[in-house]
């Protein structure tokens, strides 16, 4: 069937990087974008980026312009999502998500890695 | 930036019938999705392009779009309802995603 698996928990110090896997099956991994949307604690989500494993061409918001890394691995159907100079707000679940390929909606989503930011 | 706006709560009693709006300026030209999420899980698509349901989702779940607003609405509530909700939109003008802050769904 169709998942996307994501990598563990993460802890990591203020101003050091993650970097969070997310492994496809079950569908031709090139021919879906991949997008990135992280939920703090208590808080909505919050739509970080995407990346056409295809190209590897990636767009991200503004906010996180300069932080985030958004790559690929097309020969193990991996997308990667990382983030620089971590900060505490930075805490929250990070997940991964398939985008559609007629609407631009997200059908498939990861289970999503937890990172936690604290000295 | 663009902006959905959701209310933070609805409530609605067991059998009855749950609304909720998602507002945003010019939404009339855009496509609206909808994602339930339940503690501790991932969100899941519930509606999208204002009204269409994925493979597999009840149509107790339908969606409308009318001018400035766009309506998830849930029929027979019951208690495996509860959740969150959130919609979304695709902003053309930078190629964004956008979420709305999300509704807590409540069955009294």
């Amino acid at each position: 069937q169709v998942q996307l698996v994501q990598s563990g928990a993460e802890v990591k110090k203020p101003g050091a990087s993650v970097k969070v896997s997310c492994k496809a099956s079950g569908y031709t991994f090139i021919n879906y974008y991949i997008h990135w949307v992280r939920q703090a604690p208590g808080q909505g989500l919050e739509w970080m980026g995407w990346i056409n494993p295809r190209s590897g061409g990636a767009n991200s918001a503004q906010r996180f312009q300069g932080r985030v890394t958004l790559t690929r691995d097309t020969s193990i159907n991996t997308a990667y999502m990382e983030l620089n100079r971590l900060r505490s707000d930075d805490t929250a679940v990070y997940f991964c998500a398939r985008r559609a390929d007629w609407y631009y909606g997200l059908d498939v989503w990861g289970q999503g890695t937890t990172v936690t930011v604290s000295s | 930036s663009y902006v959905l706006a959701q209310p933070p709560s609805v409530s609605v009693a067991p059998g009855q019938t749950a609304k909720i709006t998602c507002g945003g300026n010019n939404i009339e030209s855009k496509s609206v999705h909808w994602y339930q999420q339940k503690p501790g899980q991932a969100p899941m698509l519930v509606i999208y392009d204002d009204r269409d349901r994925p493979s597999g989702i009840p149509d107790q779940f339908s969606g409308s779009h009318s001018g400035n607003t766009a309506t998830l609405t849930i029929s027979r509530v019951e208690g495996g309802d509860e959740a969150d909700y959130y919609c979304q939109v695709w902003d053309s003008s930078g190629d964004l995603w956008v979420f709305g802050g999300g509704t807590k769904l409540t069955v009294l």
